[in-house]
């Protein structure tokens, strides 16, 4: 199992453009999360998906977008990029188990900059 | 609200000392989870540890032990005899029942020193 995936692993934007992320999963998991880390402040939830077809925002949502439209995968857009949004991206995945807190399982990370 | 807070921003210790990290959790339910990763240089965030709010049984997993304190709201990571390879950004986490989501700490950064 290669578990929780990203593409690319590295990336350079100019302000204003914009790209899409990919995080594909091979463990069933039906939780799905983007973090951002930047030094300092730990890890930071952008958007989370609890199904297929599903999100929700997290705690720094704003200049990006997700959609998951398989279980498997989860992407994340950034429509307009700005510098501000220059990170480090973890996808993560959680499996669903009643009345338990599953261990989310991370990625490799993604690192953007943004120029 | 929740909140998770690692004071010690970064540990120095030379290879065979033992060290503490400390983890101090805040929120107002009683059932949560808490949680330890470490990030390696590498990059990667590997799971250490969960802990649920109804078991405050002391963990150890061979040089690693984990403390957890209700009383405190604290959940302290433990390496004895610490090594190189220990060197790395831990990150205590907290999640609260019923939310999807994982509420992290700042993370502190530990160098171990040959």
């Amino acid at each position: 199992n290669a578990g929780v995936t990203q593409t690319p692993k590295f990336r350079v934007l100019k302000t204003g453009q914009s790209m899409t992320l990919l995080c594909a999963q091979d463990m069933n998991h039906e939780y799905m999360y983007w973090y951002r880390q930047d030094p300092g402040m730990g890890l930071r939830l952008i958007h989370y998906s609890v199904g297929e077809g599903t999100t929700a925002k997290g705690e720094v949502p704003d200049g990006y977008n997700v959609s998951r439209l398989k279980k498997q995968n989860f992407l994340l857009g950034l429509e307009s990029a700005a510098p501000s949004q220059t990170s480090v991206y973890f996808c993560a995945s959680r499996l669903l188990a009643e009345g338990l807190y599953n261990e989310q399982f991370f990625g490799p990370g993604t690192r953007l900059t943004v120029l | 609200a929740q909140k998770v807070t690692q004071a010690q921003t970064e540990i120095s210790v030379v290879e065979k000392e033992d060290v503490t990290l400390d983890c101090v959790y805040e929120t107002r339910d009683t059932t949560y989870y808490l949680f330890w990763y470490k990030q390696p240089p590498s990059g990667e965030l590997v799971f250490l540890i969960r802990r649920n709010s109804f078991d405050e049984q002391n963990e150890i997993s061979g040089r690693y032990s984990w403390n957890f304190q209700k009383s405190t709201s604290s959940f302290n990571f433990t390496i004895t005899a610490s090594q190189v390879v220990d060197s790395a950004v831990y990150f205590c986490a907290l999640s609260v029942y019923n939310t999807d989501k994982l509420i992290f700490g700042t993370g502190t950064r530990l160098q171990v020193f040959p």
